[in-house]
């Protein structure tokens, strides 16, 4: 199974800032889903990010919001902008396993908005 | 539109009993489903998955599934339920090729009780 490492693991940010999130992968991988946990929710697809190409976004998020950058097979960043206290969320990065069709998690970010 | 269903938002059970989390799914085609698991403050842990073949599937830490065509289901069950057991569970499906996300389930908290 791939191995996946997100930073920062937790982070308070203040109202009107803005986070990038990091996923680095262990193993090469196509496609990466970033999901959202907002507290008590299940998780919600914010996007999916294809190297070399303009991510994906799921209805009710915009790029301006969470702008997405994939430069290579084993990196992506996703970065919340502006932040509000609504988006005090976990953020979680994702990745196929190219042979099993399993999906495997990051650990997540933690983030609380002030 | 795929879609997952999971019907209890809570499921107690007493230690060494067995305990069933209910799924079920809608989804042209032939799904892949999965089960995940979120211990407090955890990312999603992948439990197991059905592709393709025999219809009961067995995964991590004793936990198996039945994948029920007919009736659209994917029951996560467990012959005799631990307190270590307690957790959120999550199922989820995603159309059956590679590079697609999962659609989740709302999750069920499942407490087992000594």
């Amino acid at each position: 199974s791939a191995v996946i490492s997100q930073k920062p693991s937790r982070d308070i940010c203040q109202r009107g800032t803005s986070l990038t999130i990091q996923c680095q992968v262990d193993s090469q991988v196509t496609m990466m889903f970033w999901y959202r946990q907002q507290p008590g929710q299940s998780l919600t697809l914010i996007a999916t990010a294809n190297q070399g190409s303009e991510a994906t976004y799921e209805s009710g998020f915009v790029i301006d919001k969470f702008p997405i950058s994939r430069p290579n097979l084993t990196f992506s960043t996703l970065t919340v902008s502006n932040m509000s206290p609504e988006d005090s969320s976990i953020y979680l990065c994702s990745v196929e396993d190219r042979v099993g069709y399993t999906i495997y998690f990051g650990e997540g970010s933690w983030l609380t908005v002030v | 539109a795929q879609s997952v269903a999971q019907p209890e938002d809570q499921v107690n059970v007493a230690e060494g009993n067995p305990l069933t989390v209910k799924c079920t799914y809608s989804v042209s085609g032939n799904p892949y489903l999965f089960w995940y698991v979120q211990y407090p403050n955890r990312g999603l842990q992948f439990l197991l998955k059905y592709i393709t073949g025999d219809n009961l599937v067995k995964g991590s830490y004793g936990f198996e599934a039945e994948f029920n065509k007919s009736q659209t289901s994917f029951h996560l069950k467990k012959p005799s339920a631990l307190v270590s057991d307690s957790a959120l569970y999550f199922c989820a499906v995603r159309w059956n090729s590679g590079n697609t996300p999962l659609v989740f389930g709302k999750g069920t908290r499942l407490s087992v009780i000594a």
